[in-house]
């Protein structure tokens, strides 16, 4: 079955430390991207990615970095400048009717 | 810039009621619209995608309307039952943008 999978489901961070969500996809999209969801907030878009060693900065970048060497992957990291990293990431693909296919989520507390 | 709004944010139903959900966006100019369930801590699933030639799409209990003079799409669902309890979402994408998304519309079908 084609579909996007996240790792870690949970992840603890603590200050100061950078850590990495993984965001991995067997759905032959070119298209990926980050989301992050606050409670009481929509979605804002972090970082995306139209094809592989491409990406742009979305709504809310600072503190975040990514990478894109394969097409299958768009790796998400949280850096010690992202001072409010606790939330719900979101990572997404768009399929070639132009749709978005949503992964299951990391939920990041800061401990 | 294209901002989303979703009404009502919260609405509970008794099951088996017909319901409509709405989603309004300030440019006409979309390329499609998509709507989405979130279940808590869970991640997006897709219902429906409206390219901006169609009226409307169904799958099964759920039809969706598009009218992109208005700025306006609407979520029907049929005979309601407590598994549609859940956040519902829509999204819209402008020609060569991001989606952007609603804040959601909080749904609860008592039984």
């Amino acid at each position: 079955d084609g579909g996007i999978t996240q790792s870690p489901k949970y992840l603890f961070r603590k200050e100061g430390q950078n850590v990495t969500l993984s965001c991995e996809q067997n759905l032959n999209h070119d298209a990926m991207y980050w989301y992050r969801q606050d409670p009481g907030q929509g979605l804002r878009l972090i970082y995306y990615s139209q094809i592989v060693n491409d990406f742009q900065k979305g709504d809310i970048a600072e503190g975040y970095s990514v990478s894109r060497e394969k097409k299958e992957s768009f790796p998400l990291t949280v850096t010690s400048a992202q001072k409010n990293p606790t939330a719900f990431y979101l990572c997404a693909s768009r399929d070639s009717g132009y749709g978005y296919t949503f992964g299951s989520g990391t939920r990041l507390t800061v401990v | 810039k294209q901002e989303v709004t979703q009404i009502p944010a919260a609405l509970s139903v008794p099951e088996g009621e017909n319901l409509v959900l709405n989603c309004s966006f300030t440019d006409s100019a979309i390329y499609n619209l998509q709507w989405f369930r979130q279940d808590p801590g869970k991640g997006l699933t897709s219902l429906l995608l409206i390219q901006s030639s169609q009226r409307e799409q169904t799958s099964g209990r759920l039809n969706a309307s598009l009218d992109k003079s208005s700025g306006r799409s609407t979520l029907y669902i049929a005979a309601s039952q407590p598994g549609d309890s859940a956040t519902y979402l829509c999204a819209v994408r402008e020609y060569g943008q991001n989606f952007v998304f609603g804040p959601g519309t909080r749904l609860s079908v008592l039984p």
